[in-house]
């Protein structure tokens, strides 16, 4: 079955960076699109960022554009979050999502996500 | 962007009963349109994409419909573990946007 475990949240102070990791298993990782959505406490969801299949497209939403880059291995399963330069409206769960496809299509599975606190 | 509006943004209803949650998009979508349901402490759960298409393993009293801007999703007969927070989302283009949520309460 499908897992996406994501790591790497905590508390880290403003204008640090964290990088977040996502461990995929029970599907063919190298296949499909990943994308990372967050989710303030107590607010909805935010699409961050995705990622195609073979690394070549990534896109990102204009509140963290030029601050955080997403990444994957395809050799470890692994998805990645680099945040950088963070702020205090970054405090948020970072849900790793699998797309259905390469890229570009819906979402079918989510981690149970990774609480990052930005404060002083 | 293209901006997601859902409403109500909260609903009380009673175990058995039919529920509408109506998501409305800025602009034409066709039926690049999910649903996801989220439970406190949670993460999201995928229900529908297509407008209307149960993805698997989801129960068949969720059902979707629309297409363009105006959609729909209906629970035909409220269940105690139904009781959650959903959510539209759009993926017809970059970026991604989502409803606000409608919050979904016992009566």
């Amino acid at each position: 079955q499908v897992q996406l475990v994501e790591s790497g949240g905590g508390v880290v102070q403003p204008g640090r960076s964290l990088r977040l990791s996502c461990a995929a298993s029970g599907f063919t990782f190298s296949s499909y699109g990943m994308h990372w959505v967050r989710q303030a406490p107590g607010k909805g969801l935010e699409w961050v960022a995705v990622i195609s299949y073979d690394e070549t497209n990534k896109i990102y939403a204009d509140s963290v554009k030029g601050r955080f880059t997403i990444s994957r291995d395809n050799s470890k399963n692994t998805l990645y979050l680099q945040m950088s330069s963070l702020r205090a409206e970054d405090t948020a769960v970072y849900y790793c999502v699998k797309d259905y496809v390469h890229i570009g299509s819906f979402f079918d599975y989510w981690g149970q996500g990774t609480l990052v606190t930005v404060s002083s | 962007d293209i901006r997601m509006t859902q409403s109500p943004s909260s609903l009380s209803a009673s175990v058995g009963d039919r529920v509408t949650i109506t998501c409305r998009a800025s602009q034409g979508i066709s039926d690049f349109l999910a649903w996801f349901q989220q439970k406190p402490g949670e993460a999201p759960k995928s229900l529908i994409y297509a407008a209307s298409s149960l993805q698997s393993g989801v129960p068949s009293r969720f059902s979707g419909r629309g297409s363009g801007t105006d959609f729909t999703l209906t629970i035909s007969s409220l269940q105690p573990e139904d009781f959650a927070t959903y959510y539209c989302q759009q993926y017809s283009g970059y970026p991604l946007t989502f409803g606000q949520g409608t919050k979904l309460e016992i009566k």
